[in-house]
């Protein structure tokens, strides 16, 4: 079925890194705009970054820009998040999601980033 | 703070119906006719029950509906059931480089 799954959360300190990385299947991953999302401890929802299906537009939510990376390999399947420099403001729950043109339809379970020292 | 502005918390009795506004500017909401809106449960992740401003996608209920007037888009629940407690977030396309931008989510009780 059509599913997205993501991992490499954690708990990291301040001034870190993580890799997080979202494995899709059940449709032809690399037609897709993809996105990340997050949402801090009892708090809304963000747009961190999309990347489009051959990578050639990206873009970054000011709050991110500079020191997160967005990327993918289509052969894998496969999106992936590389947060350096995290900032306590950056612990949140992040989302991998299908754009399924101009909306958002099919999310990932999340993956729990803590950023403490 | 939020870009687009929901009541922080709704509720009705089972049968009722309640609309969550959300108000943005005509950067946002007033724009574009891209606005979505999600359906969120405790410890879940988002599920879309809206989408370009008033389209279902297959498998939502029809008591979900919403509309569009100006810089404000609503969502209305009618025939309000127990299973429909939960927290809502409307979404718009905001432009090229900050492309989509959320309210803070309303939180729906079903007394």
């Amino acid at each position: 079925q059509v599913q997205l799954v993501e991992s490499g959360g954690g708990l990291v300190k301040p001034g870190g890194s993580l890799r997080l990385s979202c494995v899709a299947s059940g449709f032809r991953f690399s037609a897709y705009y993809m996105t990340w999302f997050r949402q801090a401890p009892g708090k809304g929802l963000e747009w961190v970054s999309y990347i489009s299906g051959p990578s050639s537009t990206i873009y970054y939510a000011d709050s991110v820009k500079g020191r997160f990376t967005v990327s993918r390999d289509n052969a894998k399947n496969s999106l992936y998040l590389q947060m350096d420099n995290l900032r306590a403001e950056d612990t949140a729950v992040y989302y991998c999601v299908r754009d399924g043109s101009w909306h958002f339809d099919i999310w990932g379970q999340g993956t729990m980033v803590i950023v403490s020292s | 703070q939020s870009a687009l502005t929901q009541p922080r918390s709704l509720s009705g009795s089972p049968g009722q119906s309640v609309t969550i506004s959300c108000t943005g500017t005509s950067s946002d909401v007033g724009g574009y006719d891209h606005v979505s809106w999600y359906q969120q449960y405790p410890g879940k992740a988002p599920k879309v029950i809206i989408y370009d401003v008033y389209y279902r996608p297959s498998g939502v209920p029809d008591r979900f509906s919403a509309s569009k007037s100006g810089n404000t888009a609503s969502l209305t629940i009618s025939g309000l059931q127990a299973e429909d407690e939960a927290a809502y977030y409307c979404c718009s396309y905001a432009g090229r480089y900050t492309p989509w931008v959320f309210g803070g989510g309303t939180n729906v009780t079903v007394l």
